[in-house]
């Protein structure tokens, strides 16, 4: 079964509007980290921002906040003021200890474009 | 410095050929990470070293052999390849690889094509 699921394999907004990336998750762990990383065409995976599962405020920095909501174990990355810039593949990532180990497991992802 | 380095940043070899891939990280992270990429897909984990030992194969074939000399520095040594191993060769580092909140830094990775 699949830990992440990203349902949209292609977004388009226009720049300077926000946009919602889904992402939904898997697993029977208490503690889990959620990440989500921004792929442009050049092929080095970037960092945006994290959530753990036990916090309790939503994750933000800055044009990039992510959408926690753990009854429904989904975290959605909202990219608020989309620039041409952000157009790249968006990956969402959970850190959990299955099978003892933390190894990281990425959804399908997400491809933006956004159009001026 | 938050950066990871990969070189080379390209690489063309036949399936005889013998080369290695390196990365390196300066961030104090005792967790580096080999990952494979194929076009539109997500990383495929293949290798984790935690505290300069090998952690995890991920059933990696024997023609990748990783090699971790220091924790700063990462390798991947590559023998007779098949053309199916063209990908997108991404290293990763993190602080540790034991906790479910440690965030990966990613090289910008190596284009590797199989002839």
């Amino acid at each position: 079964a699949q830990k992440i699921t990203q349902t949209q394999p292609g977004m388009f907004v226009q720049e300077k509007e926000a946009v919602t990336l889904d992402c939904t998750y898997d697993t029977s762990d208490q503690s889990y980290g959620l990440f989500w990383y921004k792929q442009p065409s050049s092929g080095e995976m970037i960092f945006l921002i994290y959530q753990g599962s036990y916090d309790e405020q939503n994750a933000t920095e800055g044009r990039y906040s992510l959408n926690f909501q753990k009854a429904r174990k989904s975290a959605n990355l909202v990219i608020s003021a989309s620039q041409l810039g952000d157009s790249a593949m968006y990956f969402c990532a959970m850190r959990d200890a299955a099978g003892g180990s933390y190894i990281p497991t990425f959804g399908r992802g997400t491809s933006l474009i956004v159009h001026p | 410095d938050t950066e990871v380095t990969q070189t080379p940043k390209h690489l063309v070899m036949g399936m005889t050929n013998k080369k290695s891939l390196k990365c390196e990280q300066h961030m104090g992270h005792r967790a580096m990470y080999w990952y494979k990429q194929k076009a539109k897909k997500p990383p495929e984990l293949m290798f984790v070293y935690s505290y300069e030992k090998l952690s995890i194969n991920e059933s990696v074939p024997s023609r990748f052999s990783p090699e971790c000399p220091n924790s700063s520095l990462l390798n991947l040594h590559l023998h007779a390849l098949q053309p199916e191993d063209s990908a997108l060769y991404l290293c990763a580092s993190s602080r540790g690889s034991s906790s479910s909140y440690n965030e990966q830094f990613f090289g910008p990775g190596t284009r590797l094509t199989v002839l």
